[in-house]
């Protein structure tokens, strides 16, 4: 199984549209997690972290569900520009490193 | 934007030559990151660095040698350069380690082609 696992899509969404994505991790110690976006062939870039309360940032939402062992990250009132890949990042029980899923694709239609 | 640039930004070589690419910040954070990416994988951690002099492997160390001899810099060496290492690396800079919610700081990536 792998350690961090996503949904490759694509995700075909009108503007406007809600949509959501799910991420499971295998490893129940993980302390820390992120969404991370990334356009084609750019670099990654953190799109926000994940708290345990759940968070939101304008039109995102993200949430973290540890008895499960799972985030989601739900946006709102699509656009345009939200056509991406979305990365979801977990951090091991200890020192800094991320795992990282394989993306999510996201493609947002006129 | 994160200060880190990455050079080149783009390289073909053969098979067998030696590559180094470089990674370089200006934020003088203490953790720093080689990554590799190719389609179908998330980002494999490759090699990081603690500090000046201070390294470890990561999950995809095997062909792969680094050095950090300034806070600054961050050098990822192919020693013999296979196809198989064909792929995007990005270097990554972080604050410090072991810190709940310390979120990592991506360069613009390097395009790899080996012949």
């Amino acid at each position: 199984r792998k350690e961090v696992e996503q949904d490759p899509g694509p995700f075909n969404v009108p503007e406007g549209a809600t949509v959501a994505f799910n991420c499971t991790y295998s490893n129940s110690a993980s302390q820390s997690f992120f969404w991370y976006r990334q356009d084609c062939r750019k670099e990654p870039k953190l799109l926000m972290s994940v708290y345990s309360s759940g968070n939101e940032d304008g039109r995102f939402t993200a949430q973290l569900n540890r008895a499960s062992q799972y985030i989601s990250l739900l946006i709102r009132d699509s656009k345009l520009s939200d056509s991406a890949t979305y990365l979801c990042v977990v951090n091991m029980e200890y020192g800094n490193k991320l795992v990282f899923g394989a993306g999510t694709i996201l493609r947002v239609k006129s | 934007d994160a200060g880190i640039t990455q050079s080149p930004r783009h390289k073909v070589t053969e098979t067998g030559t030696p590559v180094t690419l470089r990674c370089h910040q200006t934020e003088n954070h203490r953790y720093m990151y080689w990554y590799r990416q190719d389609p179908g994988h998330g980002l494999r951690l490759i090699h990081y660095s603690y500090g000046v002099k201070d390294t470890d492997k990561g999950e995809v160390s095997d062909g792969y040698s680094v050095s950090r001899s300034k806070t600054e810099d961050f050098l990822l060496t192919l020693e013999s350069a296979t196809s198989s290492q064909t792929s995007v690396y990005f270097c990554a800079i972080s604050e410090s380690s072991g810190q709940i919610h310390d979120e990592q700081y991506f360069g613009p990536g390097t395009r790899l082609t080996v012949t």
